[in-house]
């Protein structure tokens, strides 16, 4: 099973709504990642979870809010997104965060819309 | 930090025909090098990867070569179909932890 699900496929917020992006895999990798891709472009890494503790934030806004319950679950908590934050955000997931490197799986993706 | 240029931008070719799609990278100390195909509306997909201590690498109609000196890698389809359309992105494993440091991809059109 090499299979990274997101949920939900599509979202549509208000810029005062609060809604959660979630992410799920059972593969045993002990890190995860979320990055957020514009159209015609590519991903941009936004943070980094090694073993359930945040290792990289990507000077991303605190309108974003990511979390790892357990070692397969992560979260994206949205709370007074702006337009310019409608994207596709992709979830990732690899056997280490380490510099000796590992094949990453994408999740289909959330297709965000701010309104 | 990490730069990988990209070429070329779009390509497109005749079903049957090989397409060649070039990456360069700028840190040294990058090991790792992934492929990805990201079709409409879905995540990407890792079709093939290379690391520093291999020169090629083959996978059916796939072949990844890369040149530590030259610092550059490159993906090789030969055959193409039209299910190969898509965008492909080259990546490089960046600094620090393995995050992954990506091209501007390549769109690719396989015309029946």
């Amino acid at each position: 099973d090499t299979e990274v699900t997101q949920t939900p496929k599509h979202l549509v917020m208000g810029m005062t709504n609060k809604k959660s992006l979630k992410c799920e895999q059972h593969m045993g990798h002990r890190a995860m990642y979320w990055y957020k891709q514009k159209a015609k472009k590519p991903p941009e890494l936004m943070f980094v979870y090694s073993y359930e503790k945040l290792s990289i934030n990507e000077s991303v806004p605190s309108r974003f809010s990511p979390e790892c319950p357990n070692s397969s679950l992560l979260n994206l908590h949205l709370h007074a997104l702006q337009p310019e934050d409608s994207a596709l955000y992709l979830c990732a997931s690899s056997q280490t965060a380490t510099v000796t490197g590992g094949e990453a799986f994408f999740g289909q993706g959330t297709r965000l819309t701010v309104v | 930090g990490e730069n990988v240029e990209q070429h070329p931008s779009t390509l497109s070719v005749q079903e049957g025909d090989s397409a060649v799609i070039k990456c360069t990278y700028s840190d040294s100390a990058s090991n790792y090098f992934p492929w990805y195909k990201q079709e409409l509306g879905k995540g990407p997909q890792l079709i093939i990867d290379i690391r520093s201590n291999v020169g090629e690498k083959k996978d059916q109609r796939i072949a990844v070569t890369l040149n530590k000196t030259a610092k550059h890698f490159s993906l090789h389809i030969t055959e193409t179909q039209p299910e190969d359309s898509a965008v492909y992105f080259c990546a490089a494993e960046g600094e620090g932890y393995s995050t992954l440091t990506f091209g501007k991809g390549t769109m690719l059109l396989v015309s029946p």
